[in-house]
């Protein structure tokens, strides 16, 4: 079926450092790509999404990219601070409506 | 707080039972979708309803079911449970069905 691919896996960064995290995916129609943060016990949550008409959007130390062409998507964290350490999904919308997540990346950053 | 609620918060039940988790999504969202997120894994995008109307399926298995009524909430029934069963089920809602999706707290399910 259709897959979203993400990398790392894990991650660990110094405070103040970037994180950078990428996601493929298969299916050329999906046209909507969110970045939830996940803690410990915690439901995700929401923390920046782009739509297909955009390459790229930035909300304060994050950012997210997206090349269509080559169907890969990306997560910037800058100046990163411990309280940044979570698991962050990305995720795509197929064409059948259904939203299809990667398996996560557990980002740490140490003080 | 994302306006989706969920019940139970935890549930503790035996090989064999069925189970029922309810979700009430936030006010004005038409859609709710529904996650299995098991131990250090990922989110398994399981069903997908709209205004009452199945919408999409994924890798949801045949002892799963669900539902939405129409005063918008939904149920997933959870029978024949099998140890593997035991996760964290979560619950989202959107507006629609391309609109950002919110997710409740989630449901821990324990299987012994």
């Amino acid at each position: 079926g259709e897959n979203v691919e993400q990398h790392p896996s894990t991650l660990s960064v110094q405070e103040g450092d970037s994180a950078v995290i990428k996601c493929t995916y298969s299916d050329s129609a999906s046209n909507y790509f969110p970045w939830y943060k996940q803690e410990l016990g915690k439901r995700p949550q929401l923390i920046i999404d782009i739509r297909s008409n955009v390459g790229e959007k930035k909300d304060q130390r994050i950012a997210v990219t997206l090349n269509k062409t080559a169907k890969h998507f990306s997560l910037h964290i800058t100046e990163t601070q411990p309280e940044d350490s979570a698991v962050y999904f990305c995720a795509a919308k197929m064409s059948l409506d259904d939203m299809r997540f990667g398996a996560g990346t557990r980002l740490t950053v140490k003080p | 707080d994302s306006g989706v609620t969920q019940t139970p918060k935890h549930l503790i039940t035996a090989t064999g039972q069925r189970v029922t988790l309810r979700c009430s999504p936030r006010s004005g969202d038409l859609s709710v979708y529904w996650y299995q997120q098991s131990l250090d894994q990922g989110l398994q995008f399981l069903i997908q309803y709209y205004n009452g109307e199945e919408r999409a399926k994924g890798n949801i298995l045949e002892r799963f079911s669900a539902q939405q009524f129409p005063d918008l909430h939904s149920e997933l029934n959870l029978s024949s449970l099998e140890l593997g069963d035991s996760a964290l089920y979560f619950c989202a809602s959107s507006e629609g069905s391309t609109e950002t999706q919110y997710f409740g707290p989630g449901t821990r399910l324990l299987v012994l």
